[in-house]
């Protein structure tokens, strides 16, 4: 039972355009989301997290949204730029056991010069 | 501050020996977490420590176990090694006490090999 998807392998972007990066999950009990970035063979990276309490945070070149309605968030990268070319995985918690995140199967961004 | 260090970086070993694996958390974190990462599975948790005590349990079968010590570092240990056991392990740790949420932070990974 996956809990959190992330339906898109993969996303090609030009360097400068916005690359959206999206996540569903189904459980209701999850009240924390984040994102992370990683290469090969290296620890993922974080890089935003949210909280179900609110629908939106930035943070530079990365905005989160957050849809709980929908059981939705999405990663908003603008402008994307080759660096940030790795896999990223969405992962969520939920009360009580806010350190056990679950994380979805990833998409691999390319960003093209 | 230095980040999440784990040791050994690569293990090789062979179906039924058993193998250890260390994790040094971030300076003041207290809780320790491990998942594991395979092709098919993706990342999963393992289990969370905090204060010595295993706060978070995933769903490993019993050959997976773990510790932490006072200093907060924690070890896991897989005995009977079975060739579905290849991953890379992941420590994480986390500024996370008795509630709240917080981040956590992984280290680079201990890749193992089962032959």
């Amino acid at each position: 039972d996956q809990q959190v998807k992330q339906n898109s392998p993969s996303l090609s972007v030009q360097e400068g355009r916005i690359s959206i990066l999206n996540c569903d999950y189904t459980n209701s009990m999850f009240d924390y989301f984040l994102w992370y970035k990683k290469y090969p063979a290296e620890g993922p990276t974080f890089l935003i997290s949210i909280s179900s309490i609110k629908d939106k945070n930035e943070d530079g070149r990365f905005t989160v949204f957050l849809n709980k309605s929908a059981k939705h968030l999405s990663l908003h990268i603008v402008p994307s730029q080759p660096g940030d070319s790795a896999v990223y995985f969405c992962a969520a918690s939920a009360r009580g056991a806010t350190n056990k995140l679950i994380f979805g199967t990833g998409t691999l961004l390319a960003v093209q010069p | 501050k230095a980040g999440v260090t784990q040791t050994p970086r690569y293990l090789i070993k062979t179906r039924g020996q058993q193998v250890t694996l260390s994790c040094s958390p971030i300076s003041g974190h207290r809780s320790v977490s491990w998942y594991q990462q395979t092709p098919g599975q993706g990342l999963q948790f393992l289990f969370e420590y905090f204060s010595e005590t295993q706060r978070n349990k995933g769903n490993f079968p019993g050959r997976f176990s773990g510790r932490q010590f006072s200093n907060s570092r924690s070890e896991m240990n897989v005995s009977t090694l079975e060739l579905g056991d290849s991953a890379l392990y992941l420590c994480a740790s986390s500024a996370s006490t008795s509630g709240g949420s917080y981040e956590q932070y992984f280290g680079p990974g201990t890749r193992l090999t089962v032959t």
